[in-house]
């Protein structure tokens, strides 16, 4: 069975040093998304790709976060510089096309700000 | 804005006991609502979806839930709970026509009592 595949899984850092998230959608799926779940809550929108366009990033941080999607394939996460409230999981998901098609996500990278 | 109540933070119930969990939402239109779980270690997994149409809606892992329009509710229920349901387990509610952003409640995490 197919899966989005994310790394690492783990990620400690300290603060004010750069991050990157790796993610591998399920392959053929043209609509990826990046999500954040911070420890007790649901996870939240970051960004959300439509092949290699962003489609929504209403809810990125844009003075530190930024994500690509280069070949309408895999996309990389990347926080510069990392902050404290950064620590968190942060979840891929993928779906064959936008709307009302299932979500598929990945096990997520969970990352820990010192 | 669309938002999702999830009012239990923990519920703990025994093998092979009913379960309901609640799920209270607030949309203009009709919503398109979600229940995901995730397990530790993995990513979220989708139990089911309503869109439209009948307002019992069967998932996986024999879960089913209600849309009951009146109340704004969305519960899940499974007859029979299993020491493996055990898990944290998100409604959601698609935003817009297209329904492709989610958003998430904060989620119920479920524990079974041998």
């Amino acid at each position: 069975e197919a899966e989005v595949a994310q790394s690492p899984r783990y990620k400690i850092t300290e603060k004010s040093q750069a991050v990157a998230f790796w993610c591998d959608p399920i392959s053929g799926h043209a609509t990826l998304y990046w999500y954040r779940q911070i420890l007790g809550q649901g996870p939240e929108l970051l960004v959300q790709f439509q092949d290699e366009s962003v489609v929504d990033d209403s809810q990125l941080p844009k003075d530190r976060f930024s994500a690509e999607r280069l070949k309408g394939v895999d996309s990389t996460l990347k926080i510069q510089p990392a902050e404290l409230g950064d620590s968190a999981m942060y979840l891929c998901a993928s779906s064959w096309t936008s709307g009302t098609e299932t979500q598929y996500f990945g096990p997520g990278t969970r990352l820990l700000v010192l | 804005a669309q938002s999702v109540t999830q009012p239990d933070i923990h519920i703990t119930v025994s093998e092979g006991a009913s379960l309901e969990l609640r799920c209270n939402y607030s949309y203009g239109a009709t919503p398109y609502l979600f229940w995901y779980v995730q397990s530790p270690g993995q990513g979220l997994q989708l139990l089911l979806k309503y869109f439209s149409g009948d307002t019992l809606v069967q998932g996986i892992k024999g879960f089913e839930a209600e849309f009951k329009r009146s109340q704004s509710s969305f519960n899940l229920r499974k007859p029979s709970v299993h020491w493996s349901d055990a898990a944290e387990y998100f409604c959601a509610v698609g935003e817009g026509s297209s329904a492709s952003k989610i958003i998430f409640g904060s989620g119920t995490r479920l524990s079974i009592r041998p």
